[in-house]
């Protein structure tokens, strides 16, 4: 069993497109992430949810929008994609809030690598 | 402003030698440095991690050596082997939750036999 699942594994796109990622935790992880690696696999903080509600959220364009339905899938959404978007989108789970409830111990998913051309 | 600086960017050890990566931050309210692992076309997963309230943490082949003083923090591969090649990345965060890991920019690792 996967324990954060993300769909789909790769996406090409046209400039302009507007597109969605999927992400799935069976942990019971309370705390999601999504986090932006580029092609210098640089990892950057975009967006975190706790108990679906937004809790980071860092200088990151409203092109791109989180959804969190439930506390186990956080989804994100990105409009009027650009060239600049194409990366590795992971998302990740934690359990708790603060450190000793593990609450920086980040379990990843395998990546959405998103092309656009 | 890049809080957790990690060096060398790219790393190529002989079979059976030492891999050491180094991180050094900038915030001294920084409490906990995990290293995380990411093979090609996965996820980063959790290695090993350390607080400051040590100087050392061994798992295995796999230390963590921590310098509260000059804020650095370094990962060293024991007898690296072909399978370790990787990517590596540092990471810190605070204790008080709600913060999200910073990242190093990673080391990709080449263990070459």
């Amino acid at each position: 069993d996967t324990a954060v699942s993300q769909t789909p594994k790769y996406l090409v796109t046209q400039m302009g497109n507007d597109k969605s990622i999927k992400c799935e935790q069976n942990l019971g992880h309370d705390t999601m992430y999504w986090y932006k690696q580029d092609s210098k696999k640089f990892l950057k903080i975009m967006f975190s949810y706790n108990n679906k509600e937004l809790i980071i959220n860092e200088t990151v364009p409203n092109r791109f929008s989180p959804k969190s339905p439930d506390k186990a899938h956080l989804n994100l959404h990105i409009n009027s994609l650009e060239l600049g978007d194409s990366a590795v989108y992971f998302c990740a789970s934690s359990h708790g809030q603060g450190l000793r409830s593990g609450a920086n111990v980040l379990t990843f998913g395998a990546g959405s690598r998103l092309t656009v051309l | 402003q890049q809080q957790v600086k990690q060096s060398p960017q790219s790393l190529i050890v002989q079979k059976g030698g030492i891999s050491i990566i180094n991180c050094a931050y900038e915030n001294t309210a920084f409490d906990y440095f995990p290293w995380y692992q990411q093979f090609p076309g996965k996820g980063p997963a959790l290695l090993i991690a350390i607080r400051p309230d040590v100087s050392e943490k061994k798992e295995g082949r796999f230390t963590i050596s921590f310098n509260k003083s000059a804020k650095q923090f370094s990962l060293h591969i024991m007898d690296s082997q072909p399978g370790d090649s990787a990517t590596y990345f540092c990471a810190a965060s605070m204790e008080s939750g709600n913060t999200p890991l910073v990242f190093g920019k990673g080391t990709r690792l080449s263990v070459i036999a």
